[in-house]
């Protein structure tokens, strides 16, 4: 069964600072990774989206970078803004089996 | 760009009432998914449809039944409520190639309160 873990749990950093998320997978038979973004009580965002094939994705000040072989996937950003406040998760489907397994989530505070 | 539409936003319920959520996916896409979002949690997936077939199931009580119709929107029953029941539900879709996968577009959620 796939299992996906976000380090942290929580964030803060300050305002325009370069942070970086993780996410880790168990089953690395997975047709491709998606990052979202989640505001308090809202839908989720898609961010940036790689294949399998892929080793990275770059979006504006986003980049995710993917390691099928070590199960490890990380989002990038850069120069962090308040708007950035979010929570971000990351979600995989299994090879197979396209139903999204979610990441435990980063909730992220950007400190002005 | 369509999005995936889902309604209503919010819905309140008394326990042991029924409640029906309703998703439109983004046009020419085959399958749909519905994920239960309690609080705190990340969400949990219920069930999904591809071409109008229940495709997948997961931790979906036997309370709840879906379904997808010929214009590809889904409705997902939820019976007898309960305040457990309580959380976002979202519904998501996407163009399933089987042999690759382009990626979710989730629908902004429908909050069931039950009271």
């Amino acid at each position: 069964k796939q299992e996906v873990t976000q380090i942290p749990a929580a964030l803060s950093v300050p305002e325009g600072e370069n942070l970086v998320l993780n996410c880790s997978f168990t089953d690395s038979a997975i047709y491709n990774l998606q990052w979202f973004r989640q505001d308090p009580g809202k839908g989720l965002t898609s961010l940036l989206l790689i294949q399998s094939s892929q080793r990275e994705q770059t979006s504006g000040r986003l980049n995710a970078s993917l390691d099928k072989s070590s199960g490890r996937s990380t989002l990038y950003i850069a120069a962090s803004q308040p708007g950035d406040s979010a929570t971000y998760l990351c979600a995989v489907p299994p090879a197979g089996n396209e139903k999204l397994t979610f990441g435990t989530g980063t909730r992220l505070t950007i400190i002005p | 760009a369509a999005g995936v539409i889902q309604s209503p936003r919010h819905l309140i319920k008394e326990k042991r009432e029924t409640a029906t959520l309703k998703c439109y996916p983004i046009p020419r896409h085959d399958t749909v998914y519905w994920y239960q979002q309690g609080p705190g949690q990340d969400p949990q997936f219920l069930i999904s449809f591809y071409e109008k077939m229940q495709s997948d199931k997961g931790s979906i009580p036997d309370r709840f039944s879906a379904q997808q119709f010929s214009d590809y929107h889904s409705e997902l029953n939820m019976s007898s409520l309960e305040l457990g029941d309580s959380a976002l539900y979202f519904c998501a879709s996407n163009l399933g190639d089987r042999g690759r996968n382009y990626g979710y577009t989730f629908g902004s959620g429908t909050r069931l309160t039950v009271v």
